[in-house]
């Protein structure tokens, strides 16, 4: 199976919103409601921001949103800080009990 | 907290074979789902595999590019698990993290602070 498609990169503003895209078929993203969003920072473990779509794990800041329409799920961060800067990558639960990553998304603040 | 800790990187050559550990503290091993994940450098993270608990029925999912030279096991009563690595190859190059699976559907809240394991010749 082909990884999800995310946008190389995107940049924001402090105090701006962006969105994050991630592409899927209806064997992964569109067919499961398991899509994931993890933000990773060099030489540091990734961080679990989104998980089940659209759910935040306890500590996790309220700027962060996850959403799903069709075979594509966004993750939104409003209130751009400086140390939102990072890679983010989505995943998606797939048939065959396997997980999809895609391709990661470099944000520039 | 649940806390995984890798073990086990170094360099390899080609060809070579390595094992990695992870024990994992703050649950009850036997009932956990475990998650190989791989940082490869410049190009992103990827699946590499999960073993699910022994009451699920211990199942083995691999990832293609690591299926037939990657065998994930676990000692429950060693709380550990294991990622051996045969017939590595330079593309293998990566930090290889542990992740706890709570849910069934990859839901991986708590990563270990990986290891790096380079194959070169």
């Amino acid at each position: 199976q082909s990884a999800l498609t995310q946008p190389a990169s995107v940049s924001g503003s402090p105090g701006q919103s962006i969105t994050i895209s991630c592409a899927g078929t209806s064997s992964d993203v569109g067919g499961y409601n398991y899509v994931s969003w993890f933000q990773h920072h060099p030489g540091k473990a990734p961080k679990l921001m989104i998980y089940d779509v659209s759910n935040r794990p306890s500590g996790v800041s309220n700027r962060f949103s996850g959403s799903k329409f069709g075979n594509t799920a966004s993750l939104t961060i409003s209130g751009l800080q400086a140390e939102d800067e990072a890679d983010y990558y989505c995943t998606s639960f797939a048939s065959s009990n396997t997980l999809l990553f895609g391709g990661g998304t470099k944000l520039t603040v | 907290e649940v806390q995984p800790v890798e073990s086990g990187g170094g360099l390899v050559k080609p060809g070579g074979s390595l094992r990695l550990s992870c024990t994992v503290s703050g649950l009850t091993f036997s009932d956990a789902w475990m998650v190989w994940v791989r940082h490869l450098p410049g190009r992103g993270l990827e699946w590499v595999g999960r073993i699910k608990s022994k009451g699920s029925g211990g199942t083995i999912d691999y990832a293609a590019p690591v299926k037939g030279r990657f065998t994930i096991s676990r000692d429950d009563s060693k709380g550990t698990l294991y990622l051996q690595m045969n017939s590595l190859k330079t593309e293998d190059t990566a930090v290889y993290y542990c992740v706890h699976d709570r849910s069934g559907y990859y839901f991986l809240h708590y990563w270990g602070q990986g290891t790096l394991v380079t194959v070169s010749s």
